[in-house]
């Protein structure tokens, strides 16, 4: 049972255009997101993240938006840049008074920003 | 600062041989997981650790074995290799689970 979905595997944009990638979860438990970026034979690294007590994160040009009521959160990516090509993945965590950091990560989405 | 140390990077094991992955941190994190990514999977859990000489499960602990003896190192083994283990493994460290870093990666094929 997947309980972080992302189900577009891949997104081609063009420079200086907007990147949307998307981001559902099943469980109500999670209350925080977060987003990782993943280059190729790289681990992954933090990029952006949201409190589920927020409904917008903006961080230069990332910004988060989480949908409660609709298990969903999208990562925006304004202007897309060349550089911004990897692999990037959706996480969720349920914290709380025993919170253990364990990440569910999504499947993952491969953005290609073309020049 | 190196962060999250993994070795080996790359390794071909024969179906049933064993082996250890080793990670280390040199930013005095308490906690600390084990993941493996698949293609189309994303990365899944396999265990993890809150503490020296603690360890738990995660979502696929199936075939492998942790221990955690001292704070900066966490060892995933395996104790008889399959095919289904071929994957990437990423070991990660966190302060009491935020501000995850990553290591590179150890890529293991079974064959």
């Amino acid at each position: 049972d997947q309980q972080v979905k992302q189900n577009s595997p891949s997104l081609s944009v063009q420079e200086g255009r907007i990147s949307i990638l998307n981001c559902d979860y099943t469980n109500s438990m999670f209350d925080y997101f977060l987003w990782y970026k993943k280059y190729p034979a790289e681990g992954p690294t933090f990029l952006i993240s949201i409190s589920s007590i927020k409904d917008k994160n903006e961080d230069g040009r990332f910004t988060v938006f989480l949908n409660k009521s609709a298990k969903h959160l999208s990562l925006h990516i304004v202007p897309s840049q060349p550089g911004d090509s990897a692999v990037y993945f959706c996480a969720a965590s349920a914290g709380g008074s025993s919170n253990t950091g364990k990440l569910i990560f999504g499947q993952g989405t491969t953005l290609q920003v073309k020049p | 600062n190196a962060g999250v140390t993994q070795t080996p990077k790359f390794r071909v094991l024969k179906t049933g041989q064993s082996m250890t992955l080793l990670c280390a941190q040199d930013m005095n994190h308490e906690y600390m997981y084990w993941y493996r990514q698949d293609p189309g999977m994303g990365l899944r859990l396999i265990h993890y650790s809150v503490g020296e000489g603690t360890t738990a499960k995660g979502e696929v602990p199936d075939g492998y074995n942790v221990s955690r003896l001292k704070k900066q190192n966490f060892l995933l083994g395996l104790e008889s290799a399959a095919p289904s283990q071929t994957s990437v493994y990423f070991c990660a460290s966190s302060w009491m689970g935020y501000g995850y870093t990553f290591g590179s990666g150890t890529r293991l094929t079974v064959v």
